[in-house]
């Protein structure tokens, strides 16, 4: 099956830095990469995705690249908040558009410091 | 937007007594909803696809009769935790799946 590996575990950059964080996944058939961000107790929230279409997608200050043939993507934050603070979870499924199952990678905590 | 509603958001219950935990999806239909484990700091671990009338399909290493999985209607699906152990304990999400992914708040069960 699917397996997605996420680094760092842990970030900690100062108020408007730039965050990175990289994933990459092992099978060649997943066509869909959200991100989320959880915050403490709550459920993940939808912050980005990118299907294997398109090479970078970019929201506001956050933006996701994926390179199809090394099997990775990464996320990236512009002029970070302190309320960017919180886990991000990058995922990966061989459905885009349709109800396939998420593999998620092992986590980001990311944090901010004023 | 989407909205995936879960209750209760925690619970505290007794060794050996059930547990029912509720995911509904409020402003659209779904086929199709999930539910995940997640231990402390840790990654969500995917324990059973619900769909709409139809029996759930669990994971690897999931006892089906012990997580309970119903999913009668379009709009409500329900896990759940039969003869609960303390080591049932951990934070349960849902997720509705329209178009996107939409996850519920979560439930902390705490089993004493």
């Amino acid at each position: 099956g699917e397996n997605v590996e996420q680094h760092p575990s842990t970030l900690s950059v100062q108020e408007g830095d730039s965050a990175v964080i990289k994933c990459t996944y092992s099978d060649s058939a997943s066509n869909y990469f959200p991100w989320y961000k959880q915050e403490l107790g709550k459920g993940p929230q939808l912050i980005i995705d990118i299907r294997s279409n398109v090479g970078e997608k970019k929201d506001q200050r956050i933006a996701v690249t994926l390179n199809k043939t090394a099997k990775h993507f990464s996320l990236h934050i512009t002029e970070t908040q302190p309320e960017d603070s919180a886990v991000y979870f990058c995922a990966a499924s061989k459905g885009a558009g349709t109800a396939s199952k998420l593999t998620f990678g092992t986590g980001t905590r990311l944090q901010v410091t004023l | 937007g989407a909205v995936v509603s879960q209750h209760p958001s925690w619970v505290i219950c007794k060794s050996g007594t059930s547990v029912k935990i509720e995911c509904r999806s409020l402003d659209f239909q779904a086929t199709t909803m999930f539910w995940y484990r997640q231990f402390p700091k840790q990654s969500l671990m995917l324990m059973a696809t619900s769909n709409e009338g139809s029996k759930a399909t669990y994971e690897q290493g999931v006892e089906k009769d012990k997580f309970l999985i119903n999913h009668a209607s379009l709009t409500l699906s329900t896990l759940t935790v039969t003869s609960a152990h303390p080591e049932d304990s951990s934070f349960y999400i849902c997720s509705a799946f329209r178009v996107g992914y939409t996850f519920g708040s979560g439930t902390r069960l705490t089993v004493v």
